[in-house]
């Protein structure tokens, strides 16, 4: 019930390419669904997040698709850059609880 | 600001021997949590404090494990005696909110124990 499903565990795309990540979730109750981003040697960090209250959120390259019905939210990156080799995780959470539950994350590299 | 900042980087000790990882959080930020990071089981939140108050620390994995954040800008995770098997990345990480939204993780504690 608390687990957060985070597929697939590596992917490579080639420079300019769109690069997805899916996770699933089974607890309806998570409101906040945020994506990390970390780099070897260092901690993650906040690349984006959502709440259900939308299907969709874009900030930049980057895009969160978010599907309740399914209970499945996305993570695309377009035109992948190299710099944007590292490590994925999704996560999620109910806003009114401390605890994230995090994703096994996906080391993505990005070939030039 | 500097974000979280963690000391040391580096660790490397003897089973048995005492370890402690410091940690200082973004000034303003009143929760903060202590996470594992290994390979074989991912990032594991080991205890979360707000206000300087522990509220949950049923992460931490045994007695040998122990946290304590005396004021609102230090925090320390003391491992004693340590063991082969608690070699993982430790990060501190702050956040402004009672919950997780938006945390910031330092940069990590890489502790070996030979």
């Amino acid at each position: 019930q608390q687990q957060v499903k985070q597929s697939p565990q590596s992917l490579i795309v080639q420079k300019g390419g769109i690069s997805i990540i899916n996770c699933a979730y089974e607890n309806t109750a998570f409101d906040y669904f945020p994506w990390y981003q970390q780099f070897p040697g260092k901690g993650p960090a906040l690349l984006i997040a959502i709440r259900p209250d939308v299907s969709e959120k874009k900030e930049g390259r980057f895009t969160i698709s978010f599907n309740k019905s399914a209970k499945q939210f996305s993570l695309h990156i377009m035109d992948s850059q190299p710099g944007d080799s590292a490590t994925y995780f999704c996560a999620a959470s109910e806003d009114s609880n401390y605890q994230l539950i995090w994703g096994a994350g996906t080391k993505l590299i990005i070939k030039p | 600001d500097a974000g979280v900042i963690q000391s040391p980087r580096h660790e490397v000790t003897e089973m048995g021997q005492e370890v402690t990882l410091r940690c200082k959080p973004i000034s303003g930020h009143n929760s903060l949590f202590w996470y594992r990071q290994t390979m074989m089981r991912g990032l594991e939140l080991l205890i979360y404090f707000n206000n300087n108050v522990p509220i949950d620390d049923s992460g931490m994995p045994e007695d040998r494990f122990s946290a304590k954040m005396p004021n609102a800008s230090f925090s320390t995770l003391k491992i004693q005696p340590s063991e082969p098997r608690d070699s993982a990345v430790y990060f501190c990480a702050s956040s402004l909110y009672r919950s997780n939204t938006e945390a910031f993780f330092g940069q990590g504690t890489r502790l070996t124990v030979v």
